[in-house]
């Protein structure tokens, strides 16, 4: 089965700067990454999500990147916030026959003010 | 839109009791709802995934008859914890696919925090 590394666990950065977090898969038969972000005591929230389709996706000040060939994915927040701190979760899918979904093992993001 | 609610937020119940818990995809119909449970600090742990009006299909190593599903319609699946004890209380929250026209994306209800004394 699939099987989805998320690096890394936990992750502060100042107010304004970049944060970066990285995922792997191994299935190359999944070809759909979403991200999660959860706050405490609630559910995931989709933040943005990337089809096989395409290398890049960009939401305001979220962003992700896909290389299928090394089987890696990456979510880039630039002009972190106070409220971006939360955990993150990557995922990967196989959107065709079962439709599972694996996540990683989550990024708890600080950003300090 | 994609609004999925689940009912009730948080629930304290005796042990040896029976707990249901509502999930709800509000605006859009949900072809597939899956349930998951969290505990602290780590990620989700997928349970079950349920279709309307067949029977669920549970993950490896989680009992079907201690942890009830039923997708009655394409809004609305429930999650009845039988016969609850300690070791079952955890966070519990749902998902549905099918919001926004698209089968891929899951969105997630807010959680239910189940306590059983």
């Amino acid at each position: 089965g699939e099987n989805v590394e998320q690096h890394p666990s936990t992750l502060s950065v100042q107010e304004g700067d970049s944060a970066v977090i990285k995922c792997t898969y191994s299935d190359s038969a999944s070809n759909y990454f979403p991200w999660y972000k959860q706050e405490l005591g609630k559910g995931p929230q989709l933040i943005i999500d990337i089809r096989s389709n395409v290398g890049e996706k960009k939401d305001q000040r979220i962003a992700v990147t896909l290389n299928k060939t090394a089987k890696h994915f990456s979510l880039h927040i630039t002009e972190t916030q106070p409220e971006d701190s939360a955990v993150y979760f990557c995922a990967a899918r196989n959107s065709g026959g079962y439709q599972k979904v694996t996540f990683g093992t989550g990024t708890k993001l600080q950003v300090i003010p | 839109g994609a609004v999925v609610s689940q009912h009730p937020s948080w629930v304290i119940c005796k042990s040896g009791t029976s707990v249901k818990i509502e999930c709800r995809s509000l605006d859009f119909q949900a072809t597939t709802m899956f349930w998951y449970r969290q505990f602290p600090k780590q990620s989700l742990m997928l349970m079950a995934t349920s279709n309307e009006g067949s029977k669920a299909t549970y993950e490896q190593g989680v009992e079907k008859d201690k942890f009830l599903i039923n997708h009655a319609s394409l809004t609305l699946s429930t999650l009845t914890v039988t016969s609850a004890h300690p070791e079952d209380s955890s966070f519990y929250i749902c998902s549905a696919d099918g919001g926004r026209g698209s089968t891929d994306t899951q969105y997630f209800g807010p959680g239910t925090r189940l306590t059983v004394l």
